[in-house]
């Protein structure tokens, strides 16, 4: 158990709708990081928040979504879900943001059928 | 922008032999760099992280690597590969350029031979 916690394991929707995921950081990281990883295009950063801001934005869709809340916990909106939507969803935290290792969780695997 | 560049998808040796694994990485100023393997099913693991200190740094499960700036590589060695290594390795680097976020390769999945 790495002390990050991400919540559903695995989940399989229908394109169109709307999931959110959920990630509760190690104790006392400040940092959350949103990565997805799929065959074709490998590990793909999404978003970081640290502290409660967000602090720097990759490759996410204007369909996705994240905040993280006053408990440190961060959810990630996914919305309009296409077929190319289906991949491996990983949170990661940190105590800072430069110079650390991140922790992962043991991931979302979203299906949309 | 950052950027790495991992050298072979897939890498296998028998049981004993060296373990090779190869990253290079492009950043403009000076880097963090980190290697993490992922086992199937999981979440990826730190193995080893450079941080501007000695430039061989040496991690978990008998791994270490050697951060060379005149090559801009930080290659993944182990001197004798065991079953339980296999496992697929990233690669990654942050710098404090276009925000605090890392950016990993593509991955060298690593076969283990009896």
């Amino acid at each position: 158990d790495s002390g990050v916690t991400q919540t559903p394991k695995h989940l399989i929707t229908a394109t169109g709708q709307r999931v959110t995921l959920r990630c509760s950081p190690r104790s006392g990281d400040l940092s959350v990081y949103w990565y997805q990883q799929s065959l074709d295009q490998g590990l793909q950063f999404l978003i970081q928040y640290y502290n409660g801001e967000e602090r720097a934005k990759g490759n996410i869709l204007e369909r996705f979504s994240a905040q993280q809340f006053p408990d440190l916990h961060s959810e990630l909106n996914l919305s309009s879900l296409e077929l190319g939507d289906s991949a491996l969803y990983f949170c990661a935290s940190s105590l800072r943001d430069m110079g650390v290792g991140y922790t992962f969780g043991s991931g979302t695997r979203l299906t949309v059928v | 922008a950052q950027s790495v560049t991992q050298l072979g998808s897939h890498v296998s040796v028998s049981e004993g032999a060296l373990v090779l694994l190869r990253c290079n990485y492009s950043s403009s100023v000076p880097p963090y760099l980190f290697w993490y393997v992922q086992y199937p099913n999981q979440g990826l693991q730190l193995l080893l992280k450079y941080t501007s200190a000695a430039t061989l740094v040496k991690g978990i499960n008998g791994f270490e690597a050697e951060f060379k700036k005149s090559e801009t590589s930080f290659h993944l060695t182990k001197p004798s590969a065991h079953m339980s290594d296999a496992a697929e390795y990233f690669c990654a680097v942050s710098d404090n350029t276009g925000g605090f976020k890392t950016i990993f390769g593509a991955g060298t999945r690593l076969f283990v031979k009896a």
